[in-house]
């Protein structure tokens, strides 16, 4: 089975832009969510998807939204981006009824 | 207030020793937790998990053990390898309460491995 993908790998945006970041989860698994890597902050959860239908949300401003389609695929928004949004964003899947999840190799953000 | 703490920010131990990593939780709904082991600008991979209905698993050269009523729980490595050398990160869930698909991480703890 392939694993997570996510695209793309790494990305330059500059302070106020938006970005869009997508996420293709394992075949079969139906629930997605993000996570950002930063070094002060380490692993924090996102959001999760479920069936097209956010289950989910950690405590991240509402810059950051996302969404899942019927095919499970999902993306991540971050809109008015800020210096403080450089980060590794981590996307993981799973069957949505067991809690292992597997993650993507990420997508390396920097903001300047 | 962190939930999940890895204590220790690495370890180094010799090839062929056990590698015992830590971790701590203050949240006692968690019922789920996961191992994963991370390299630099890769994703995290998952190792072994364990419910709270039990208290050892096991899988291959990975032992995950799990002391509920001190909050604990350990991931023994044995025997270790150079390669095993890695950022090692602790996560737990609380699904009972309808949190599924949010793990909650440790700090993480690099092991490294000497041949």
């Amino acid at each position: 089975k392939a694993g997570v993908t996510q695209t793309p790998r790494y990305l330059i945006k500059t302070r106020g832009q938006q970005v869009t970041l997508s996420c293709s989860p394992i075949s079969g698994h139906r629930s997605v969510s993000w996570y950002q890597q930063t070094p002060g902050q380490g692993l924090q959860f996102l959001f999760e998807y479920f069936s097209e239908t956010q289950r989910n949300k950690g405590n991240f401003p509402g810059r950051f939204s996302g969404r899942q389609f019927s095919n499970s695929r999902s993306e991540m928004n971050v809109s008015t981006l800020e210096l403080g949004d450089s980060a590794l964003y981590l996307c993981a899947s799973s069957s949505g009824t067991e809690e292992t999840q597997y993650f993507g190799p990420g997508t390396r953000l920097l903001v300047l | 207030d962190q939930q999940v703490k890895q204590n220790s920010p690495s370890l180094s131990v010799q090839e062929g020793r056990i590698s015992i990593l830590n971790c701590d939780y203050t949240n006692s709904m968690f019922d789920y937790f996961l191992w994963y082991k991370k390299y630099p600008a890769e994703g995290p991979t998952f190792l072994i998990s364990i419910s709270s209905i039990k208290d050892k698993n096991e899988d291959g050269r990975f032992t995950v053990f799990l002391n509920k009523s001190a909050k604990h729980l350990s991931l023994h490595i044995v025997p270790s390898q150079p390669g095993d050398s890695a950022v090692y990160f602790c996560a737990a869930s609380d699904q009972g309460s309808g949190n599924t698909g949010k793990l909650i991480f440790g700090q993480g703890t690099t092991l490294q491995v000497k041949p």
